[in-house]
């Protein structure tokens, strides 16, 4: 079965660095999003992305925050100057062309931040 | 705002017992969606089951069964003679739609973090 794909699975960075979280969805998926989960915490909604834009995106996602599509396959989550409390398990989803809330969002394995 | 209860932070059982988890849902729109993810200790989120707002059937799927119920706004998720391989923590989420888009935003749960033991 197709998966969403995220890498690297573990990335540890130390205060004040740029790092960049990659996924690979699912190859027919149009709607891809970034959530977050802080370690024995709930997942949150951080930005959603069609069509080559953000359409949505929770208070979380301030100015440090940005994604991109570079190509036709990734997606990326960037954050410019990594804080503590950006420690946590990120995961990329994506939708099919449905798009609508009837089709589920198929999660990656995540990648865990670890900011020093 | 929507918003997603659960109410039972862990349950421990012992195998083959069945075990219910809770689900309690806030929303305003006549049309919605609610999920449940599963998160084994790998962390991966694996997602289990959809259901939409007009559909208030339950549905069995082997071991597992799913009780939505909309006068209690409650979705609630039944394990039958859980095993070992059950234990993980268990998010439901409530599809919020996002203006006319058709995308979707999900709220999820707090979690129930369920422990099987032999």
């Amino acid at each position: 079965e197709p998966e969403v794909t995220q890498t690297p699975s573990h990335q540890v960075t130390q205060m004040g660095q740029e790092v960049i979280l990659r996924c690979v969805p699912i190859s027919n998926h149009l709607y891809f999003y970034w959530y977050r989960q802080i370690l024995g915490q709930k997942v949150e909604f951080l930005v959603s992305f069609y069509n080559n834009e953000i359409s949505e995106k929770s208070e979380i996602f301030d100015d440090q925050f940005s994604v991109e599509r570079p190509d036709g396959s990734n997606f990326t989550l960037k954050i410019r100057s990594t804080k503590l409390e950006d420690s946590a398990m990120y995961f990329c989803a994506s939708s099919d062309r449905t798009g609508g809330q009837n089709s589920p969002l198929h999660f990656g394995n995540g990648t865990r931040l670890t900011v020093t | 705002a929507q918003k997603v209860t659960q109410a039972q932070t862990e349950i421990s059982v012992v195998e083959k017992e069945d075990v219910t988890l809770d689900c309690v849902y806030e929303t305003r729109d006549t049309t919605y969606y609610l999920f449940w993810y599963k998160q084994p200790p790998s962390g991966e989120l694996v997602f289990l089951i959809r259901r939409n707002s007009f559909d208030e059937q339950n549905e069995i799927s082997g071991r597992y069964s799913w009780n939505f119920q909309k006068s209690t706004s409650s979705f609630n998720f039944t394990i039958t003679a859980s095993q070992v391989v059950d234990s993980a923590v268990y998010f439901c989420a409530l599809s919020e739609a996002l203006g006319n888009t058709g995308f979707q935003k999900l709220v999820f749960g707090t979690g129930t973090r369920l422990l099987v033991s032999p």
